[in-house]
C-alpha cells in the first residue's frame, strides 16, 4: 500500500515555479522519497530522490521537511512538456526488498 | 544496453491463448521489478527479483501469471490462458540491488487481449 498523500491535480502557469506537495507522515528512519513523473502514454520516469537533506538535479529539487514527514518537489521553471502525472513514493534505504508501490499521484498541467 | 528494453511494444492476442513479455534490464543491475497498468489506472506492483530469485511476488494477481529470470539478467513474464482483463500496459524496471538508487523503467508492452 502507498504510504503518501498527494493532492489528485495541480495547474501551473508555463515558465512558473511548480511545488507539488507529499504528505509521507509514517515514514520509517530507514526509507527514501521518491519522485517520479508518467507523461501519457510513457513508462514512468525518474526525478529526484533524498532521505533527509534537500536534493537537486538538472531537473528538480526536493525540499524534505525537518521531520521527514512531508516534501515538495520544486520544478523551478514549469514548460508545456512537464504536463504529467507525478509520483510520490517512499522506499526502503537497506533490507531485502526494494520494490517501488505508486499511488495515484498528483496530475500536473502546465497551461500557456 | 542504455536503458531498460522491453519486447513486445505491442501484443494483441486472443482469449485463452499463453503470451511471454520480455524484458532486458540495464546492465549490471540486478533488481527487476514488474508492474502492469491498466487504461486511466495507477501502477500496480506484479514481482520482483534481486538477481534469479523473487522474493516479493505479492502482486501477482493470479496463478496464471508467473516470472522467472535467468543469469540474473533478462526476465520473461508469462500470463497463461489469457483472460480480456489482463488488457493492459506491462512495465518493467530495473535498479541496483540496493537501498539509495534509482530505478529505470521500460516502455513498456501494451497487451490486448480479444
Amino acid at each position: 500500500d502507498a504510504k503518501t498523500t498527494q493532492p489528485p491535480s495541480m495547474d501551473c502557469a508555463e515558465g512558473r515555479a511548480a511545488n507539488l506537495p507529499c504528505n509521507h507522515s509514517t515514514i520509517s528512519g530507514n526509507e527514501y522519497v521518491y519522485w517520479y513523473r508518467q507523461i501519457h502514454s510513457q513508462g514512468p520516469q525518474y526525478i529526484i530522490h533524498g532521505l533527509k537533506n534537500n536534493e537537486t538535479n538538472e531537473m528538480a529539487s526536493l525540499i524534505i521537511t525537518e521531520d521527514r514527514k512531508s516534501s515538495t518537489l520544486i520544478l523551478p521553471h514549469a514548460t508545456l512538456r512537464d504536463t504529467a502525472v507525478y509520483y510520490c513514493i517512499v522506499r526502503v534505504s537497506s533490507g531485502s526488498n526494494y520494490k517501488l508501490t505508486f499511488g495515484k499521484g498528483t496530475l500536473l498541467t502546465v497551461n500557456p | 544496453g542504455a536503458g531498460v528494453s522491453q519486447s513486445p511494444s505491442n501484443k494483441v492476442t486472443e482469449k485463452g491463448k499463453d503470451v511471454e513479455l520480455r524484458c532486458d534490464p540495464i546492465s549490471g543491475h540486478t533488481a527487476l521489478y514488474w508492474y502492469r497498468q491498466s487504461l486511466g489506472q495507477g501502477l500496480e506492483f506484479l514481482i520482483y527479483f534481486q538477481g534469479n530469485s523473487a522474493p516479493d511476488k505479492s502482486g501477482l494477481p493470479s496463478d496464471r501469471f508467473s516470472a522467472e529470470r535467468t543469469g540474473g539478467s533478462v526476465s520473461t513474464l508469462t500470463i497463461q490462458r489469457t483472460q480480456q482483463e489482463d488488457s493492459a500496459v506491462y512495465l518493467c524496471a530495473s535498479s541496483f540491488g540496493q537501498g539509495g538508487t534509482e530505478a529505470f523503467f521500460g516502455q513498456g508492452t501494451r497487451l490486448t487481449v480479444v
